[in-house]
């Protein structure tokens, strides 16, 4: 089994919709969290992180952590045609354990259509 | 633009071969952290360095080696190389040498093709 599970999609839209991206892990240790997005032909850049349980706000976009269930999301608010990208989970355990080492998703495909 | 720069962008070559790719870091980042991407893998971390020493490991071959030197640049040398060596490999950056929130920023990336 792998550290971190995510659904690669593909995943399809209309512009203006929520959309929903989810990963599952099985390692209790990880306590920080990320997404990050990648365009096609681009290298990957942090969206959001969170630390522990609780969501975070940052424009149309929210992340959520429910560690009780090992499961975090991103949701995307008035989905725009340039949020079509790929976007990839990460999280890492405490601060000194893990040296720094992020363990990624698979990433899911999404596409905004207008 | 992240900062963070890889050359070169695209490398053909062919099964037996080696190759090294190469990264610099951002101005001012100590940690170096190599990742392949395939389309079957996803992104699967392969090793980080920090201010020039190896600080982890993670799912790199034995052909795979890598370095980082004073200047803070690092090198990825890929050895007798397979077809299933083809994918994309980023270079990421970070200040921090460790714990778990320190944002990488990763570069372009080299898409490596072995025919």
């Amino acid at each position: 089994q792998k550290e971190v599970e995510q659904d690669p999609g593909p995943l399809s839209v209309p512009e203006g919709a929520i959309v929903s991206l989810n990963c599952t892990y099985s390692n209790s240790a990880f306590q920080y969290f990320m997404w990050y997005r990648q365009y096609s032909r681009k290298g990957p850049e942090l969206l959001m992180y969170t630390y522990s349980s609780g969501n975070k706000e940052d424009g149309r976009f929210t992340a959520q952590v429910d560690k009780s269930s090992k499961y975090i999301s991103l949701f995307i608010r008035d989905s725009q045609p340039s949020d079509s990208a790929t976007y990839l989970c990460a999280m890492s355990a405490r601060r000194g354990s893990t040296l720094g080492r992020l363990y990624f998703g698979r990433g899911t495909q999404l596409t905004v259509w207008p | 633009d992240s900062g963070v720069t890889q050359t070169p962008k695209h490398l053909i070559t062919a099964t037996g071969q080696r190759v090294t790719l190469r990264c610099s870091p951002r101005s001012g980042d100590l940690s170096v952290y190599w990742y392949q991407q395939s389309l079957d893998q996803g992104l699967q971390f392969l090793i980080q360095y920090y201010n020039g020493e190896e600080r982890a490991k993670g799912n790199i071959l034995e052909r795979f080696s890598a370095q980082q030197f004073p200047d803070l640049h690092s090198e990825l040398n890929l050895s007798s190389l397979e077809l299933g060596d083809s994918a994309l490999y980023f270079c990421a950056s970070s200040v921090e040498g460790g714990g778990a929130v320190n944002e990488q920023f990763f570069g372009p990336g080299t898409r490596l093709t072995v025919l």
